[in-house]
Parts: C-alpha cells; sequence; structure tokens
C-alpha cells in the first residue's frame, strides 16, 4: 500500500491564479480531511468527509473548496490564491467515520503565493 | 468550538532525562487526545492516545495522563533519547467526533 500520498510536493502561486492539491489513500478508508500547517503552529483543519459524496467545513475553510467523489480521492482547490495562503497543507485519512482511529497524513505540500 | 492550548511551547532536556508537555481542552464533550510527533520536514505520526473513559494509557517510555474534570492531558516521556527531539502535537476531538483540534505544538530538544 502507498498509504496517503499528496501531490505536488511543492507549488509557487502568484496572488489570484487557482489550483487543486490531490490526495489520494488507498486504504480504503472513509473519514479524509485537510489541514494547514502555518511556521510554529499546530494543524488548523480546512475541510473533511466522511466518506463518498459528504464533505463538511473545519476551523478555516474559506478560500478553499473539496470534493469527494470516489473513496480514494479528496482533492483541495484553491479558488484565487491569496498570500495568507502560504503554507504547508497535509492531508489525512483513517479508517472509521469516527475519530478514534490513526489518523495517516500524506507528506505534505508546501505552497508558496506571491 | 474546541480550543487546546498546549505548554511548553519550547522544552529543553538532558538525554535521560524525563519531558512532561501539558495540554488543557475547553470542551467537556471531547472523549479522543491523540499525541502526535512531527520529525522536521516530515509528516505528523501517531504516538499514543487515550479515551475518555481511561485515566491512563502507557506505551513503553511513553505515557499519557487524563484528568476529564480539570479538562486537561498530558504527555510523559521518560529516558528521553536524542531521536525524540521533534515537535509534539496534542489534539481532543469535537462533541459530534468527527474534527480535531490541535494544540500549537512543543519543541523537544533532547542534548546527548
Amino acid at each position: 500500500n502507498a498509504g496517503v500520498t499528496q501531490t505536488p510536493k511543492f507549488q509557487v502561486l502568484k496572488t489570484g491564479q487557482s489550483m487543486t492539491l490531490q490526495c489520494a489513500q488507498d486504504m480504503n478508508h472513509e473519514y479524509m480531511s485537510w489541514y494547514r500547517q502555518d511556521p510554529g503552529m499546530g494543524l488548523r483543519l480546512i475541510h473533511y468527509s466522511v466518506g463518498a459524496g459528504i464533505t463538511d467545513q473545519g476551523e478555516v475553510p474559506n478560500g478553499y473548496n473539496v470534493s469527494r467523489s470516489t473513496t480514494e480521492d479528496f482533492p483541495l482547490r484553491l479558488l484565487s490564491a491569496a498570500p495568507s495562503q502560504t503554507s504547508v497543507y497535509f492531508c489525512a485519512s483513517s479508517y472509521t467515520t469516527g475519530l478514534e482511529e490513526t489518523q495517516y497524513f500524506g507528506p505534505g505540500t508546501r505552497l508558496l503565493v506571491l | 468550538g474546541e480550543n487546546v492550548e498546549q505548554h511548553p511551547s519550547t522544552l529543553s532536556v538532558q538525554e535521560g532525562d524525563s519531558a512532561v508537555i501539558k495540554c488543557t481542552y475547553s470542551d467537556s464533550a471531547s472523549n479522543y487526545f491523540p499525541w502526535y510527533k512531527q520529525e522536521l520536514g516530515k509528516r505528523p505520526q501517531l504516538i499514543i492516545d487515550i479515551r475518555s473513559n481511561v485515566g491512563e494509557k502507557k506505551d513503553q517510555r511513553i505515557a499519557v495522563t487524563l484528568n476529564k474534570t480539570a479538562k486537561h492531558f498530558s504527555l510523559h516521556i521518560t529516558e528521553t533519547q536524542p531521536e525524540d527531539s521533534a515537535v509534539y502535537f496534542c489534539a481532543a476531538d469535537n462533541n459530534a467526533g468527527n474534527m480535531l483540534t490541535f494544540g500549537g505544538g512543543t519543541r523537544l530538544m533532547v542534548k546527548p
């Protein structure tokens, strides 16, 4: 199993550009989520999904969209990038819809918005 | 929503000493409290977790304690080793059990 994979590893955007961060897992996990991690800070939840076709907002959803058309994939879309979105983005998944399971994190995507 | 505070933000210990990291949370309905370790440039990885029906849990040199009345939980690392150097994050779930809120992290440095 590859676990949780994310692409790209690094990305530089100009203000106003849009892009999609890809996340995929091959563990048949129901729960998937996106976090952002700013320097010296903890992880903040952007959006999450408890199964295909179901998504919901986390703590900091503004400026981001998600969809979950399959169990495996959970892409994160930046609609119009802003410098405040410069961060490291982690995707995570777990087996059940509840959280009392190990969250498996992807390797992260480093995003710089100029 | 849930608010998780973590202290200290940095902790330096000598190899072999113990390290303690403390977290407080605000939502009395929280039931699940995991701890993650993140090495520089790497992804967070779960090292131990505790549920609200348990007061303490141990796994070799790592232990976590939970005081639900006071709404705080702590990570204890004994006989620290240089490879324990990393950033440690605590977290707590929300009352619906579908979101985790993370603390701000503790950078642990173990000096050989």
